[in-house]
């Protein structure tokens, strides 16, 4: 069975510094690996995701992952922390042979940018 | 594009009454919508897969009597909360499948508060 294990509940920077929240995540087969943002009392959006191909995924607002198989690995960054960026983050997996289907959530890192 | 949408985005009930959640894909269709619950500061936990035409898939704990969830279009699912208790009391997110892209999209999420 999958599951995602984020460092870190609370990942406190200060704005302009280097955002890092970390995923690690256990599967069997092959996963693809998502990352989502949500901000209080709303849904989720997609950061972004990583499928096949290339390890290193850019996504919105800045972010990008980089898939390391070899440490079970996907860790988010961000080289410039901005205001807007504070919010709860989630590190999800899914297993390949069903596509972007029946997501497993890691618990959550509360990012929190002082100016 | 790929919104979807979820009503009502609050409802506070009395306990025992029923409550209906709606969540429909606003732009596109979707086969496949899952049902999330999350805790205060706390992950999503799916609470079951919603297929078009045919009878949901809850996950293991969660009882399908208390949650009933109808897929009647491939726009539109819906989850009932039957004789609400307030430990029913959350924050319930849906995702949509989207057709095509086969990929995840969420709702804004309802916060019921059982009195």
């Amino acid at each position: 069975a999958q599951s995602v294990t984020q460092l870190g509940s609370h990942v406190s920077v200060s704005e302009g510094a280097l955002v890092l929240l970390r995923c690690n995540y256990s599967s069997s087969v092959p996963p693809y690996l998502f990352w989502y943002v949500q901000y209080p009392n709303q849904g989720l959006q997609l950061l972004l995701k990583y499928t096949t191909g290339a390890t290193l995924v850019k996504g919105i607002n800045g972010f990008e992952a980089e898939f390391k198989k070899s440490e079970t690995s996907f860790h988010l960054t961000k080289p410039s922390a901005h205001m807007s960026d504070a919010a709860e983050y989630f590190c999800a997996v899914s297993l390949m042979n069903t596509g972007f289907q029946k997501l497993v959530f890691g618990t959550g890192t509360r990012l929190l940018v002082s100016p | 594009g790929a919104v979807v949408s979820q009503h009502p985005s609050r409802v506070i009930c009395k306990s025992g009454t029923s409550v209906k959640i709606e969540c429909r894909s606003l732009d596109f269709q979707a086969t496949t919508m899952f049902w999330y619950r999350q805790f205060p500061k706390q992950s999503l936990m799916l609470m079951a897969t919603s297929n078009e035409g045919s009878k949901a898939t809850y996950e293991q704990g969660v009882e399908k009597d208390k949650f009933l969830i109808n897929h009647a279009s491939l726009t539109l699912s819906t989850l009932t909360v039957t004789s609400a208790h307030p430990e029913d009391s959350s924050f319930y997110i849906c995702s949509a499948v989207h057709i095509i892209y086969n990929e995840q999209f969420f709702g804004p999420g309802t916060r019921l508060t059982v009195l």
